[in-house]
C-alpha cells in the first residue's frame, strides 16, 4: 500500500540552527502539506503546497519557514532559525485532490519529532 | 473559523466494550473525518463522512454527522487492546485544503 514517508524521524537541533524535513508523498498525488502537533496540543496546519507553489498557509508559517518540491519526489520543509518553540511533531501529508473540496481523505507520514535545545 | 472540537473525555474501557467519542464544529463543512493517533506515531485515516450523509460504517466503527447540530459521533464497538490510541476529528475548511482537528479523545482499552 502506498505511504507518506518522512525522514528523520527524530531530529534534534540547537536553537538557532537550520533544519530540513523531508518528505516522499504517494507518487500520484498532487497536494502535499505539513502540519505539526507541539506535545500534548492539537494538530496544526502549516501550508499546502499545490502545481510547485504555495496555495495556502497559515499564520505559524512565518518567514522563518519554507517550502520545496526540490525534485519529482521529495518535499521538504525547512526552518531557517530554530527556535525552541519549534519543538514539535511535524507531520507531511499528501492528497489525491483538493483536501477540501476534494471530499478526499489525507495521507499522512508518521512524522519527524524535532527538538529543539 | 471552523475547527473540530471533540468532548475533552479520556475513555477507559474494558476490551469487547463499545466506545463513543464526540465531535462539533462551527461552519459548514462538506464533510468531517476521523482520525486515529498512536502514541508518537503519525495519523491514520478512518473514516470520511459526507456532508449529505448521515451514518457510515467501516467495520467495528460507526461515525454519525448531524449537520443541523453540527456535531459527529465515532462508535467503536466489541473493542480491542489495539483500539487504544487518541481519536481526533477534522473538518475541511469549505473550499479550501486545510484540515482543522480537534483536540483528540485518548481512549484506553484495558485487556
Amino acid at each position: 500500500e502506498p505511504e507518506v514517508t518522512q525522514t528523520p524521524s527524530h531530529q534534534v537541533t540547537q536553537m538557532g540552527q537550520e533544519v530540513i524535513l523531508r518528505c516522499v508523498p504517494i507518487s500520484n498525488h498532487l497536494y502535499f502539506y505539513w502540519y505539526r502537533q507541539i506535545l500534548g496540543q492539537k494538530v496544526e496546519f502549516l501550508v499546502s503546497f499545490y502545481n510547485n507553489e504555495i496555495s495556502e498557509k497559515s499564520e505559524i508559517f512565518d518567514d522563518q519557514f519554507s517550502v520545496e518540491r526540490p525534485d519529482g519526489s521529495n518535499f521538504t520543509l525547512k526552518i531557517r532559525s530554530t527556535k525552541l518553540e519549534d519543538s514539535a511533531m511535524y507531520f507531511c501529508a499528501s492528497t489525491p485532490l483538493a483536501g477540501g473540496r476534494g471530499n478526499t481523505e489525507a495521507f499522512f507520514g508518521q512524522g519527524t519529532r524535532l527538538t529543539v535545545v | 473559523s471552523q475547527q473540530g472540537e471533540e468532548d475533552p473525555q479520556a475513555l477507559s474501557i474494558q476490551e469487547g466494550e463499545n466506545a463513543t467519542m464526540n465531535c462539533s464544529y462551527k461552519t459548514s463543512i462538506n464533510n468531517l473525518q476521523w482520525y486515529r493517533q498512536n502514541s508518537g506515531r503519525g495519523l491514520v485515516h478512518l473514516i470520511l463522512i459526507r456532508s449529505n450523509e448521515r451514518e457510515k460504517h467501516s467495520g467495528r466503527l460507526r461515525v454519525t454527522l448531524d449537520t443541523s447540530k453540527k456535531s459527529s459521533s465515532l462508535l467503536i464497538t466489541a473493542s480491542r487492546a489495539a483500539d487504544t490510541a487518541s481519536y481526533f476529528c477534522a473538518t475541511p475548511y469549505y473550499g479550501n485544503n486545510r484540515l482543522a482537528f480537534g483536540k483528540g479523545n485518548q481512549v484506553v482499552v484495558i485487556p
